[in-house]
């Protein structure tokens, strides 16, 4: 069963902390993405990687880096935690032109920033 | 820009009621349409798909139509059940140089038994 695999369900931070938020999937997909779901806004790309050490800013990016060292696994970094940055973080991959076969998600992470 | 607009939620119906959850899109060109679904704590599951106009994807008792005239995905079901309560979610991706998928706010049903 293929799988995208986040490696926290869940996270207390405090503000000011670097938080690394990982992603691994075992599909070998070259498209990775990092978006944020919050209440009455929906899904949100924060960034996105369609190969390995290659990254584009989503319309989110503030606040966030990426790391793209291994096909198989995408990185999100927060700099320096805040409060607003309070949210369920979700991970996708998907193969980069055949975009009619969908995205595969992780099971997300919630992020507690206190 | 492409979008996505799908019915505000939430939706509360009884088990084995019938299920519109309505779709529209607008984009250039010719984009996929899906519908994803996300149960409580979980993450997007792919539910369905169509790729071109006039296809019909299904699965689990779930259909949609891509209509082009009248740009829409709706999501429907015959017959509900508790076990479908969840977020759903509409979404287009373009099949030539796009890497990003636009998703809908999502729908959120109930489902009371």
């Amino acid at each position: 069963d293929v799988k995208v695999t986040q490696s926290s369900r869940y996270l207390v931070k405090r503000t000011g902390e670097k938080v690394f938020l990982e992603c691994v999937q075992d599909m070998d997909h070259e498209n990775m993405f990092w978006y944020r779901q919050d209440p009455g806004l929906g899904l949100r790309l924060i960034y996105f990687s369609y190969d390995v050490k290659m990254k584009e800013k989503g319309d989110i990016p503030e606040g966030y880096s990426v790391s793209r060292e291994k096909k198989e696994r995408f990185s999100l970094i927060l700099e320096s935690a805040s409060t607003n940055q309070t949210s369920m973080y979700l991970c996708a991959s998907s193969f980069p032109d055949r975009s009619n076969y969908g995205y595969t998600f992780g099971s997300g992470t919630r992020l507690t920033v206190v | 820009g492409d979008s996505v607009t799908q019915m505000e939620g939430p939706v509360t119906l009884s088990e084995e009621a019938f299920l519109t959850i309505n779709c529209t899109y607008t984009a250039t060109g010719y984009p996929s349409l899906f519908w994803y679904v996300q149960y409580p704590g979980e993450g997007l599951q792919l539910l369905l798909k169509a790729t071109k106009a006039d296809d019909k994807g299904s699965n689990k008792g779930f259909e949609a139509t891509y209509r082009k005239e009248t740009t829409s995905f709706h999501l429907e079901k015959g017959s509900v059940q508790v076990s479908d309560s969840a977020v759903y979610f509409c979404a287009l991706s373009r099949n030539t140089g796009g890497f990003k998928t636009i998703f809908g706010a999502g729908t959120r049903l109930f489902v009371k038994a």
